[in-house]
């Protein structure tokens, strides 16, 4: 079955405590993106990738790292995960850059930093 | 960067009536997408209109687009309650992909 996948699907962590959360896609796409979303302000897109070592920053990428060494893989980094990164993420992938792709999207990781 | 703007944040209707939502946007784009998400679940997509195209119809789905009045609208004919769902229009600016707050939706039966 085609689909993003993500884990872990729910992280309650610390402050400071490095964490990665996993993002992988069977579709063979070459974009793959983060996005966070909070109440009232939609989602907001952290970091893209447009091809294997590919990246760029989206518009709320303070406090995030990525690498995309394979192309199926799009992980999510953490490295001293403060309260105000409490959000629910999203990875999703498109077949090309989003210009004429729809977008897959995973099933969302809840994180709570403490 | 800009972000689209949905109206209205909230809508509820009854079973078989249409509903309406609108998404407003300040720059080019290259062009508008609109999506479905189900209560904290993933995003789904709907319809993607390009930004030489002025009207796109999938399913019980119409959506129209006007880039001299930068603005767009989704369309849904006949609700049923499954269509409980926020709604979101997505921009396309060359790679990246700018969500709204989406317009929650409320079909009672």
């Amino acid at each position: 079955e085609a689909q993003v996948t993500q884990n872990p699907r729910y992280l309650i962590t610390v402050t400071g405590k490095k964490l990665t959360v996993t993002c992988s896609q069977n579709m063979n796409h070459e974009y793959m993106s983060w996005y966070r979303q909070d109440p009232g302000l939609g989602l907001r897109q952290i970091y893209y990738s447009m091809n294997v070592e590919v990246t760029d920053k989206g518009d709320v990428p303070e406090g995030y790292k990525v690498s995309r060494k394979e192309k199926r893989n799009f992980p999510l980094i953490l490295e001293s995960p403060s309260p105000n990164q409490t959000s629910l993420y999203f990875c999703a992938s498109s077949l090309l850059g989003t210009g004429y792709n729809e977008q897959f999207f995973g099933p969302g990781t809840r994180l709570t930093v403490l | 960067s800009q972000q689209g703007e949905e109206d209205p944040q909230a809508l509820s209707i009854q079973e078989g009536e249409n509903a309406t939502m609108n998404c407003s946007y300040k720059t080019s784009i290259n062009n508008l997408q609109w999506y479905r998400q189900n209560s904290g679940r993933g995003l789904v997509h709907l319809i993607l209109i390009r930004s030489n195209e002025r009207e796109k119809h999938s399913g019980r789905l119409r959506v129209t687009l006007d880039t001299s009045k930068k603005s767009s609208s989704l369309l849904i004919t006949a609700s049923r309650a499954a269509d409980t769902a926020s709604y979101f229009c997505a921009l396309d600016s060359w790679g990246k992909l700018q969500f709204g707050a989406g317009t929650q939706v409320v079909v009672t039966p």
